[in-house]
């Protein structure tokens, strides 16, 4: 079984860019998360889709992060304008059902603002 | 959701048994508890969850003593390729709840040979 997709791995912009992150969840699941990890510390939720809805977005700075699933495969992750306090790993989780006890996670996109 | 306190880093040697303690004091009746893994790179994995007394996997073992306000990830014999970040969270996983997760600090586990 695939695992959760990630792209891409790595990105470097300068302050005030725009940056997007794509994700392709495990084959199925109707449930997809994105974290947000700053060095040093554990994920922290932004965003939570149950298919193509969202249910949790409470943590998502919504003047500069977007996200959306339209179709309610993929997902796309988007910082517009970026902050150097933007630079963490963005990491896509997803889970078969809503409250699932099992979330797997992708391997994260490292993301570095100068 | 409740608050998880576990140490900040653990040294052990290979060969070692290593028993990760986190105190979840305020701990709810519907709660569970899970144990995540993450190595340097990659995302967290699902390790282990319990709810009360002990339950073991090929990975580890987890102990939950009577009153639940306290849990203890044991990992046996580790291996330098189990140094990681071991997070302890707490929360509904039951059937309509959204299944959010609050990671803390996380335990950072340190195998030496």
């Amino acid at each position: 079984e695939a695992g959760v997709a990630q792209s891409p791995r790595y990105k470097i912009i300068e302050k005030r860019q725009s940056v997007a992150f794509w994700c392709n969840p495990i084959s199925g699941h109707a449930t997809l998360y994105w974290y947000q990890q700053i060095l040093g510390q554990g994920p922290k939720l932004l965003i939570q889709f149950q298919n193509n809805g969202v249910v949790d977005d409470s943590q998502l700075p919504k003047d500069r992060f977007s996200a959306e699933r339209l179709k309610g495969v993929d997902s796309t992750l988007k910082i517009q304008p970026a902050k150097l306090e933007d630079s963490a790993v963005y990491l896509c989780a997803s889970s078969s059902r809503l409250g699932s006890d099992t979330q797997y996670f992708g391997p994260g996109t490292r993301l570095t603002v100068l | 959701l409740a608050k998880t306190t576990q140490p900040i880093s653990m040294d052990s040697y290979e060969g070692q048994e290593v028993n990760i303690t986190c105190s979840h004091n305020n701990i709810a009746t519907n709660d569970y508890i899970t144990w995540y893994q993450q190595f340097p790179s990659q995302g967290p994995r699902f390790i282990i969850q319990g709810y009360k007394t002990k339950v073991t996997n090929e990975v580890a073992s987890l102990f939950i003593p009577a009153d639940r306000k306290s849990s203890t990830l044991s990992l046996p014999r580790v291996s330098l390729s189990d140094t990681a970040v071991y997070y302890c969270l707490v929360g509904d996983m039951g059937s309509g709840n959204t299944g959010k997760l609050i990671f803390g600090q996380g335990t950072t586990l340190q195998v030496k040979p």
